[in-house]
């Protein structure tokens, strides 16, 4: 069974990084085919795509939090990170990652339990 | 990006009801639509991917239907543990956008 588990920074003081790792278990990252995706969802919302990197490192980015944003992956830990820059009282959300597949249609077949991140002085 | 809409934004239903949930594309989207349900404080569940195929492990007493920018999710047949938000996503062009949830809640 494929598992994720995000890393839990808690708070985050305004103006700086937002770092986040997550470990994935029963299936590798290397792998083609699947997507490794980080989605957010602000308390009470919706949910938001932030982006993905592919097995080839290859990455999309929403556009919205281009400027910001960098995803990037560890292999050897079979893990993958996101790094929002420059956070603001709006990055306050619970983060997910997780892992989207082609034979799905792109679709997201497996989530991770969250991490709630709170931008506060 | 492309916007999703789905409506209702919440509705009351009582259980063994059936309930349909519609979710339109701001552009064609052929048939890259998915469904999740969430429940609070959890992490979405995989439902259904591309309009009307079911993932493994889910109830038959879900569907889904639709191509090209409107599509539908109904429960036949509602359960207990069927009373949550239900989200569409389009996963035809990045950013892979969601609709802003419907909540199906207990009359």
């Amino acid at each position: 069974q494929v598992q994720l588990q995000e890393s839990d920074p808690g708070l985050v003081k305004p103006s700086q990084t937002l770092s986040l790792t997550c470990t994935v278990s029963g299936a590798s990252i290397s792998s083609g085919g699947y997507y490794w995706s980080w989605i957010r969802q602000h308390p009470g919302k919706g949910l938001e795509w932030i982006g993905y990197i592919y097995y080839s490192g290859n990455t999309y980015y929403n556009p919205s939090l281009k400027s910001r944003l960098t995803i990037s992956q560890d292999t050897s830990k079979n893990q993958f990170s996101l790094n929002l820059s420059s956070v603001t009282a709006a990055d306050t959300a619970v983060y997910y990652c997780a892992r989207g597949t082609a034979d799905f249609g792109n679709a997201i077949d497996f989530w991770g339990q969250g991490t709630l991140v709170t931008v506060s002085s | 990006d492309i916007q999703m809409t789905q409506s209702p934004s919440s509705l009351s239903a009582s259980v063994g009801d059936s309930v349909t949930i519609t979710c339109r594309s701001s552009q064609t989207i052929t048939s890259y639509l998915n469904w999740y349900q969430q429940k609070p404080g959890k992490a979405p569940k995989f439902l259904i991917y591309a309009a009307s195929n079911l993932q493994s492990g889910v109830p038959s007493r879900f569907s889904g239907s639709g191509s090209g920018t409107d599509f539908t999710l109904t429960i036949t047949g509602l359960q207990p543990g069927d009373f949550a938000t239900y989200f569409c996503q389009q996963s035809y062009t990045p950013p892979y956008t969601f609709g802003q949830g419907t909540k199906v809640e207990i009359k």
